[in-house]
């Protein structure tokens, strides 16, 4: 069966420090990957997405990069967090091409101070 | 103006009551979604549906194409059915825009 990973769960970090989140997909190769980003009282917004290894499509200019080191794992990163970071990052993947159903991993919660 | 339109913005109601939550959008889709977010933030899927009505249980999604409108309805509200609900459209380029979700709290 499809499953998705991602941690961690919660992070709490300083302004400036450096950023990792990892995502992993099971049961699926190739998937479309998404990352993307729900900040407070706001809706979710796409930040970056990969059709394949190596491949990333950014959304929106920002302070964050991703990476697509392997087919199934999706990490995003950033060199010094942003207060404005903070916000609740989740992982997803394309199950259905062309109807655009997408399944969602847990996601991670991340305060930046 | 946003291309994804959801109303209410929240929305409180008794047990048992009939809920109705709208979603409008205003570009083509080639399928709409709704989507449940649990107060832990997890998202579940809950429907796709890119024409009529689907029915999952107390649960029923319609869609008009022509008016770009879609409703999600509960029959017989259960406090558990309190979540923040989401409407996202699919556009064709595996890509999905989400409305800012209506949060949903039903008291016993």
């Amino acid at each position: 069966s499809q499953t998705i990973h991602q941690w961690p769960a919660t992070l709490v970090q300083p302004v400036g420090s450096p950023l990792s989140l990892e995502c992993t997909v099971e049961g699926t190769s190739n998937p479309n990957l998404y990352w993307y980003r729900q900040a407070a009282g706001r809706g979710l917004q796409l930040l970056f997405y990969s059709v394949g290894i190596g491949q990333i499509s950014s959304e929106v200019p920002q302070n964050l990069s991703a990476s697509r080191p392997q087919d199934r794992q999706f990490i995003l990163s950033s060199k010094k967090l942003l207060l404005s970071d903070s916000g609740f990052y989740l992982c997803a993947w394309l199950t259905s091409p062309g109807l655009n159903e997408q399944f969602f991993g847990p996601g991670t919660r991340l305060t930046v101070l | 103006k946003n291309e994804v339109e959801q109303s209410p913005q929240n929305l409180t109601a008794q047990e048992g009551e009939f809920i109705t939550i709208n979603c409008s959008y205003s570009v083509g889709i080639s399928a709409l979604h709704w989507l449940q977010q649990h107060p832990g933030g997890g998202i579940v899927s809950l429907f796709m549906l890119s024409s009529g009505k689907k029915k999952h249980g107390r649960l029923i999604a319609t869609i008009n194409i022509q008016e770009k409108h879609s409703s999600l309805h509960i029959t017989a509200s259960h406090p558990r059915d309190s979540a923040v609900y989401i409407c996202a459209v699919g556009t064709g380029n595996e890509k999905l825009t989400f409305g800012t979700g209506t949060r949903l709290t039903i008291i016993p």
